[in-house]
């Protein structure tokens, strides 16, 4: 997990509140994402960017956001918390998607819990 | 879209003996494979992945894949099971399709090692 920094570690939120998921990463990596972990269901892509600027979804979007204005960073913010987010959301990156020479490295997660 | 199916959400085999945790894809192309583990309450460690040069892929811990095209598999393979390897496992894919270049996972199988 080396380079890949996620804050807060563990986190419980009312429904109805907003919050950020930090991610970081000093590897001048382009590509970054976010998956949210829940049992039985692996990990589902939410949003990922290929750089600074540009987002895309993923296979669960709803109720997140994110933005990528910097290389380094990519939050993740619930807009209006639902219990159904209880989770555990990892953030990725490499410094492309392509594996062929590349590591994706996983930052260590973040635990959420909505109330 | 590119997918992969892991059979059994748990395997349990006997300290020494086989493990084999399958893992199958759908993809009109041969996409890059790969597993993961993940120890309980810790992220992601990347076990191998294959990226069409050998078939046959050793990775850490004494694991070992072979990507089968005829049989679009990538099982994951340790010919002596040690109680350390009792963690939950992940094959996950990247279509080699532009444009639809993304990390997808399994929804694992948890590997218990009995003594």
């Amino acid at each position: 997990n080396a380079g890949v920094t996620q804050t807060p570690k563990f986190q419980v939120l009312k429904t109805g509140q907003s919050m950020t998921l930090q991610c970081a990463q000093d590897m001048n990596h382009e590509y970054m994402s976010w998956y949210r972990q829940d049992p039985g269901m692996g990990l589902r892509l939410i949003h990922y960017s290929v750089g600074a600027g540009i987002t895309d979804q993923g296979e669960v979007p709803n109720g997140y956001n994110v933005s990528r204005s910097t290389t380094e960073d990519f939050p993740l913010r619930l807009l209006s918390a639902a219990p159904s987010q209880t989770s555990v959301y990892f953030c990725a990156s490499s410094y492309s998607i392509n594996p062929s020479g590349n590591t994706i490295y996983f930052g260590e997660g973040s635990w959420l819990t909505v109330v | 879209a590119q997918s992969v199916t892991q059979l059994g959400s748990h395997v349990s085999v006997s300290e020494g003996a086989l493990v084999l945790l399958r893992c199958n894809y759908s993809s009109s192309v041969p996409p890059y494979l790969f597993w993961y583990v993940q120890y309980p309450n810790q992220g992601l460690q990347l076990l191998l992945k294959y990226t069409s040069a050998a078939t046959l892929v050793k990775g850490i811990n004494g694991f070992e894949a072979e990507f089968k095209k005829s049989e679009t598999s990538f099982h994951l393979t340790k010919p002596s099971a040690h109680m350390s390897d009792a963690a939950e496992y992940f094959c996950a894919v990247i279509s080699r399709a532009v444009g639809n270049e993304k990390l997808t996972f399994g929804t694992g199988t948890r590997l218990t090692i009995i003594p």
